[in-house]
């Protein structure tokens, strides 16, 4: 089975400055999608960037961008010029591109304070 | 266009009750889904479904959990006999078919188990 792991509860970043947030997976298969979403206190999920496993190219959404290492199997968000509306909590997430439902596998989730 | 809309935003009810959770996906959406998230903790995924297609149930975490979906639209969760480690909030998310297509979450139902 596989399973994702956020090895940092807790983080915390100055405004205007970068930081980035750990995730590693553990799986058999090849083929996989990797998500990172933010939730803040109103408690929906919201999808910050995505990765397909078979690209080899980091993705990037404006401030935020991944650092995929396929053979590590890590999956880490580095988010550039934080804003205080960053703080939330973000949660790594896997799904495999095999027929299982489609399902989200979460990690633990990193709680990052944005401090001005 | 609207988004997930789940109902109530916020449940309380005693241990042993009975308790339905409704969520109302995107339109067009054929994918749906149901998480629950207990205190500090991550998502747990406990159904899917997809279409006409049976159910993923692999995720209930005991047969006190069941959910249905009509028409392919609303979705309802029952959880009987509420105990109260089934405190938490659960997620519902739907998405159109298509391994990257993204899931739309909605802003949860908080269940407090007295």
């Amino acid at each position: 089975a596989q399973t994702v792991t956020q090895s940092q509860p807790e983080m915390s970043v100055q405004e205007a400055e970068t930081v980035t947030l750990s995730c590693t997976y553990d799986t058999s298969e090849s083929d996989y999608y990797l998500f990172w979403y933010k939730q803040p206190p109103s408690r929906q999920m919201i999808l910050v960037i995505r990765q397909e496993a078979y690209k080899q190219q980091n993705a990037t959404e404006n401030r935020f961008s991944v650092n995929f290492q396929k053979a590590a199997k890590s999956f880490s968000l580095k988010i550039s010029d934080s804003q205080l509306g960053d703080a939330a909590m973000y949660f790594c997430a896997y799904r495999s591109s095999y027929n299982q439902g489609g399902k989200l596998i979460f990690g633990q989730g990193t709680e990052l304070s944005v401090k001005p | 266009g609207a988004g997930v809309s789940q109902s109530p935003s916020n449940k309380v009810t005693e241990k042993g009750k009975d308790v339905e959770l409704r969520c109302d996906p995107i339109s067009g959406h054929t994918a749906l889904y149901w998480y629950r998230q207990s205190l500090g903790q991550g998502l747990e995924f406990l159904i899917y479904f997809q279409g006409n297609s049976a159910p993923d149930k692999s995720g209930l975490p005991s047969d006190r959990f069941s959910a249905e979906r009509t028409g392919g639209s609303v979705s309802t969760l029952t959880i009987q006999r509420t105990q109260q480690e089934d405190s938490a909030v659960y997620l519902c998310a739907s998405s159109y078919r298509g391994r990257l297509q993204p899931q739309h979450f909605g802003d949860g139902t908080r269940l407090s188990i007295l």
